[in-house]
């Protein structure tokens, strides 16, 4: 079964230019989360959406970032126009909607983003 | 609002011991899930443990054990027997019981194995 797949991998790009993340969360997974880490710090939650709705964008720090997910399958993450500090590593994870607390959460490798 | 500190941005221990990383949080619910990610070079997070606040028993993984103290808000992450291959970030994470798995994440911790 393939995981939570992200691309790029790495993507380096000069301030105001955009910037799309992509995010393939496994099959058959709703609930579809963002996170990042910026400047070694801790993880971050940016937001959740349950199939194709945004349940939680309450981590979005500013409307330069737009997240869709059409369809409820994979979902994308636009930066535009990119600052230095949106530089850090972007990830994604996935989990069943199941409704039971326990689920387990499928993390991707996340995308690096350098902005120069 | 939930925290997670991990006051140890670096460790190293040799090959075959045992080391111990630490994880304070902070929260007000009483309900909640305690989780240890690992991070190697390939950036996948890894889920290691997972502990359930209303559970006093601690988690145990293999090599890998716990020792949650709910009144002290700790949550250590012990490694016995290291191995090479245990090389990685380390990040402490939140989530609470109910709703939605947004986790609260700890700043990580690097260790190093030395061979």
């Amino acid at each position: 079964e393939a995981g939570v797949t992200q691309f790029p991998s790495h993507s380096v790009i000069e301030k105001g230019q955009t910037v799309t993340l992509r995010c393939d969360p496994i099959s058959g997974h709703d609930n579809l989360y963002w996170y990042r880490r910026v400047m070694g710090k801790e993880i971050k939650f940016l937001l959740h959406f349950v199939k194709e709705s945004k349940q939680d964008e309450s981590g979005m720090p500013n409307n330069r970032f737009l997240a869709e997910r059409t369809g409820g399958t994979y979902s994308t993450l636009k930066v535009q126009p990119a600052e230095l500090e949106d530089s850090g590593v972007y990830f994604c994870a996935s989990s069943p909607l199941s409704g039971t607390p326990n689920e387990k959460l499928f993390f991707g490798s996340g995308t690096q983003l350098s902005v120069l | 609002a939930q925290t997670v500190t991990q006051s140890q941005p670096e460790m190293s221990v040799q090959e075959a011991e045992t080391v111990t990383l630490s994880c304070t949080y902070d929260t007000s619910e009483s309900d909640y899930y305690l989780f240890w990610y690992k991070q190697p070079p390939s950036r996948q997070m890894i889920l290691v443990i997972r502990q359930e606040a209303y559970k006093q028993q601690n988690a145990t993984e293999n090599r890998f054990s716990v020792n949650f103290q709910k009144a002290a808000k700790s949550f250590s992450l012990k490694i016995s027997d290291s191995q090479l291959g245990d090389a990685a970030m380390y990040f402490c994470a939140y989530r609470s019981f109910q709703g939605a798995q947004k986790l609260v994440f700890g700043q990580g911790t690097r260790l190093t194995i030395n061979p």
